[in-house]
């Protein structure tokens, strides 16, 4: 059963720009969360998708958006990028409930803002 | 009164030796706590989880113990080998609130 994937794995951005991630979860994982880690910060709740709709969302400003498609893919966007937002962004699936069941994280993607 | 907190925040073991990471959390409608394990350029991966209907659960040289009065819950790791070494994060979550909480991690180095 393949992994969850995460594309790209590595994005420069300048300020001011916008980027998209995007995630495939694991075959049959209706769930997929989306979280920010840095070294001085952890790991950061972004929102969580379920079956296209979300269901949670963390303390992050309105430039960073989601959305998830039918098929469970999900993409996260951030605009009017900021250096602060060099981080890693991770992506996990999982079968139900993301809080309630195990989370498979993908490898993430580094996001570097110069 | 949703944060779950994590200590140390950084610890160093010999090889041989047992490795313990604290987590205590305020909301007692919390009642599933698992911990992740994070290598170095890979995702989080989870290690082991326990409800509050069990004291302790082990899963290998793994332990999670479950102080429900107090609050807190720790990971033990017995034998602690340098492949070990890795960051942990405890978490929370309850069955009104699908939301997993994390704790800030720990960065374990297990010294040969």
């Amino acid at each position: 059963k393949a992994g969850v994937t995460q594309t790209p794995r590595y994005l420069i951005k300048t300020r001011g720009q916008q980027v998209t991630l995007s995630c495939s979860p694991i075959s049959g994982h209706r769930s997929v969360s989306w979280y920010q880690q840095t070294p001085g910060q952890g790991l950061q709740f972004l929102f969580e998708y379920f079956s296209e709709t979300q269901r949670n969302k963390g303390n992050f400003p309105g430039r960073f958006s989601g959305r998830q498609f039918s098929n469970s893919r999900s993409e996260m966007n951030v605009s009017t990028l900021e250096l602060g937002d060099s981080a890693l962004y991770l992506c996990a699936s999982s079968l139900g409930t993301s809080g309630r069941g195990e989370q498979f994280f993908g490898p993430g993607t580094r996001l570097t803002v110069l | 009164q949703q944060q779950v907190k994590q200590s140390p925040q950084s610890l160093i073991v010999q090889k041989g030796g047992i490795s313990i990471i604290n987590c205590a959390y305020e909301n007692t409608a919390f009642d599933y706590f698992p911990w992740y394990q994070q290598f170095p350029g890979k995702g989080p991966a989870l290690l082991i989880a326990i409800r509050p209907d069990v004291s302790e659960k082990k899963e290998g040289r793994f332990t999670i113990s479950f102080n429900k009065s107090a609050k807190q819950f720790s990971l033990h790791i017995m034998d602690s080998q340098p492949g070990d070494s890795a960051t942990y994060f405890c978490a929370a979550s309850m069955y009104s609130n699908y939301q997993l909480i994390w704790g800030a991690g720990t960065k374990l180095i297990i010294k040969p």
